[in-house]
């Protein structure tokens, strides 16, 4: 399944399929998003970054995908497991050199066992 | 430590009290950053150091924010005559520099009753 927008959708996936997350971005000359995770009670865990001159980047079990063209962000997440369900935040800088990220309001997804 | 520390992990503050939360970033994490969360909202910027210096604090809500970091390490944000709008959760991050990987703390739940 797939979720899309920033106006904190929720995302319910089954144990062992694969999740992704979509995030619209709203500043063309952001260069630089992150993807953060975070469960209830803690702060954002980063998982994965990527600069505007990529166009995906692969870390463990996780994808990210952008699309300057249209600005859009995406996370995949392979294998989805309980310990994935949180809620996750795409960031942007905003701008070439900008001193903090821009952060969306956010997705829930939930595994079911 | 190897992670940012916040403390304390929750404060409950009578309106008209004044409150200092403090951020310890990882060491040698030449940015530091400050945000707020609201209850099923993203991080908000608050402002921003490179070491000591506060080169950012157009996120400030009002002029009883103030935050500093004088020796470029710890930092604290303090906040005067609390009112019940201030209740949020404060989270500070630190990254090596600008545009890199950040890592948030636990954060500080603020109650302003």
């Amino acid at each position: 399944g797939e979720s899309v927008g920033l106006h904190l959708p929720t995302l319910s996936v089954q144990e062992g399929d694969n999740s992704i997350i979509n995030c619209a971005y709203s500043n063309s000359a952001s260069d630089y998003f992150i993807w953060y995770k975070q469960e209830s009670g803690k702060g954002p865990q980063f998982i994965i970054d990527i600069r505007s001159n990529m166009d995906k980047r692969q870390g463990q079990r996780v994808t990210v995908l952008l699309n300057k063209t249209v600005k859009h962000l995406s996370l995949q997440i392979a294998a989805t497991q309980p310990g994935d369900s949180a809620v996750y935040f795409c960031a942007e800088n905003g701008q070439t050199g900008a001193n903090n990220l821009f952060f969306g309001t956010g997705t829930r997804l939930t595994v079911i066992p | 430590g190897a992670g940012v520390s916040q403390s304390p992990r929750y404060k409950v503050a009578k309106r008209g009290q004044d409150v200092a939360l403090r951020c310890d970033p990882i060491s040698g994490h030449v940015s530091l950053f400050w945000y707020q969360q609201a209850l099923g909202q993203g991080p908000e910027f608050l402002t921003y150091f490179q070491n000591e210096a506060q080169l950012d604090k157009s996120g400030l809500p009002s002029d009883r924010f103030f935050a500093e970091r004088p020796e470029g390490s710890v930092s604290t944000l303090k906040i005067q005559r609390t009112q019940q709008e201030d209740s949020a959760v404060y989270l500070c991050a630190s990254s090596r520099r600008l545009n890199t990987e950040a890592f948030f703390g636990q954060g500080t739940r603020l109650t302003v009753v």
